[in-house]
């Protein structure tokens, strides 16, 4: 059974300029969860989807956003990219919205220069 | 305001040497308690989860309990595979949303 999968594995970008991860889920789940990870901070929730929609979001700025397509895969994208931005950024699925332990990928790292 | 409190931040144990790690919590009604544990270079890797207090649930040489205001992980007689990050995570009643952490990185010596 596949594990979710992250795309890409590294990243470099430059200030200023815009990215997207992406993130295909376990297959049959059909919720999806984004989480920034910083050695400050740890894990932050970003937002989550369900059925293409978004039901929560994370005290992140609109320069962070995201979509969820018809097949339960998810992308976000940020925006004007800041020093700041530099993380691990991690992609979770779960069956559904609730109580259940996510499986996470392997994440994007994401280094802003 | 909801926020997850882990202590001690870095623990190392000699091979055999029974810990516990803790995880407070602040929560205004808790939904759940979750444990993962990380590896360098990958994603959390779920472990338990927790509705309420006095439950326990054990996974090999781990055992996870759950209080009102805390919960722990004790590790017996611990193996220097099981060296690695233990992230605890609350989620509050009225969001599916997970508050984190940050961990305990946890080093086993053979």
């Amino acid at each position: 059974k596949a594990g979710v999968t992250q795309t890409p594995r590294y990243l470099i970008k430059t200030r200023g300029q815009q990215v997207t991860l992406s993130c295909s889920p376990i297959s049959g789940h059909r919720s999806v969860s984004w989480y920034q990870q910083t050695p400050g901070q740890g894990l932050q929730f970003l937002f989550e989807y369900f059925s293409e929609t978004q039901r929560n979001k994370g005290n992140f700025p609109g320069r962070f956003s995201g979509r969820q397509f018809s097949n339960s895969r998810s992308e976000m994208n940020v925006s004007t990219l800041e020093l700041g931005d530099s993380a691990l950024y991690l992609c979770a699925s779960s069956p559904a919205p609730g109580s259940y332990g996510y499986t996470f990928g392997s994440g994007t790292r994401l280094t802003v220069v | 305001e909801d926020q997850v409190t882990q202590s001690p931040e870095a623990l190392r144990l000699q091979e055999g040497e029974s810990s516990s790690l803790n995880c407070s919590y602040t929560v205004s009604g808790l939904r759940g308690l979750f444990w993962y544990r990380q590896d360098p270079g990958k994603g959390p890797e779920f472990l338990f989860t927790l509705y309420s207090a006095g439950e326990e649930k054990e996974k090999e040489r781990l055992k996870a309990t759950l209080t009102k205001k805390e919960s722990f992980l004790h590790i017996t007689a611990p193996k220097p595979e099981d060296s690695a990050t233990y992230l605890c995570a609350v989620q509050a009643t009225g969001t599916y949303k997970y508050i984190f952490g940050t961990g305990t990185r946890l080093k086993v010596l053979a």
